[in-house]
């Protein structure tokens, strides 16, 4: 079976400093892979989703990048953290990018003093 | 323009009632699917049903059913007999054959022992 993973559970950094969080998916090959933010108390908003290594789409322009190099590894980094990346970070894979279900890992929830 | 709407931000039951949560969705697509997560305190969403828009048989999962009525454009999720640990924030998403979901705000659900 499938099962999907990020590390680490829990951040807390300063403004300013670089983050770089990672998922792996296991028991898949070329998963379409997506990191996810939460703010508190709000829905999910999609930030890069990939289709396969090196290959990497932004939803939304921010502070923050994603990169993929290996098939089942997904990074979202940034070079200096703003108070307004805190947030529950998810990353989730799907078979296919057709409407296909995402299956979400256990989260990162990051917070920016 | 397509929105899915959790009217309810929070509902609190006393175990072993029954809990109807609503979903209101807008889209003008004729092929669509609609999805119901669940988000415990730990924070993994959940994937509980994928439903696409050609299917309206409502279904039955253990406690869980799922009501889908095109005509008023609402998927809502009914638990039967709430137990403490059907506590969390259950998403509504949407989906018209893309990768890109629209979720709903959430509804918190509290159960009491």
């Amino acid at each position: 079976s499938q099962t999907i993973h990020q590390w680490p559970a829990t951040l807390v950094q300063p403004v300013g400093s670089p983050l770089s969080l990672e998922c792996t998916v296991e028991g898949t090959s070329n998963p379409n892979l997506y990191w996810y933010r939460q703010a508190a108390g709000r829905g999910l908003q999609l930030l890069f989703y990939s289709v396969g290594i090196g290959q990497i789409s932004s939803e939304v322009p921010q502070n923050l990048s994603a990169s993929r190099p290996q098939d089942r590894q997904f990074i979202l980094s940034s070079k200096k953290l703003l108070l307004s990346d805190s947030g529950f970070y998810l990353c989730a894979w799907s078979v296919s990018l057709a409407a296909d279900t995402q299956y979400f890992g256990p989260g990162t929830r990051l917070t920016v003093l | 323009a397509q929105k899915v709407t959790q009217a309810q931000t929070e509902i609190s039951v006393v175990e072993k009632e029954d809990v109807t949560l609503d979903c209101v969705y807008e889209t003008r697509d004729t092929t669509y699917y609609l999805f119901w997560y669940k988000q415990p305190p730990s924070g993994e969403l959940v994937f509980l049903i994928r439903r696409n828009s050609f299917d309206e048989q409502n279904e039955i999962s253990g406690r869980y059913s799922w009501n889908f009525q095109k005509s008023t454009s609402s998927f809502n999720f009914t638990i039967t007999a709430s137990q403490v640990v059907d506590s969390a924030v259950y998403f509504c998403a949407l989906t018209s054959g893309t990768y890109k979901y629209i979720f709903g705000t959430g509804t918190r659900l509290k159960v009491l022992a």
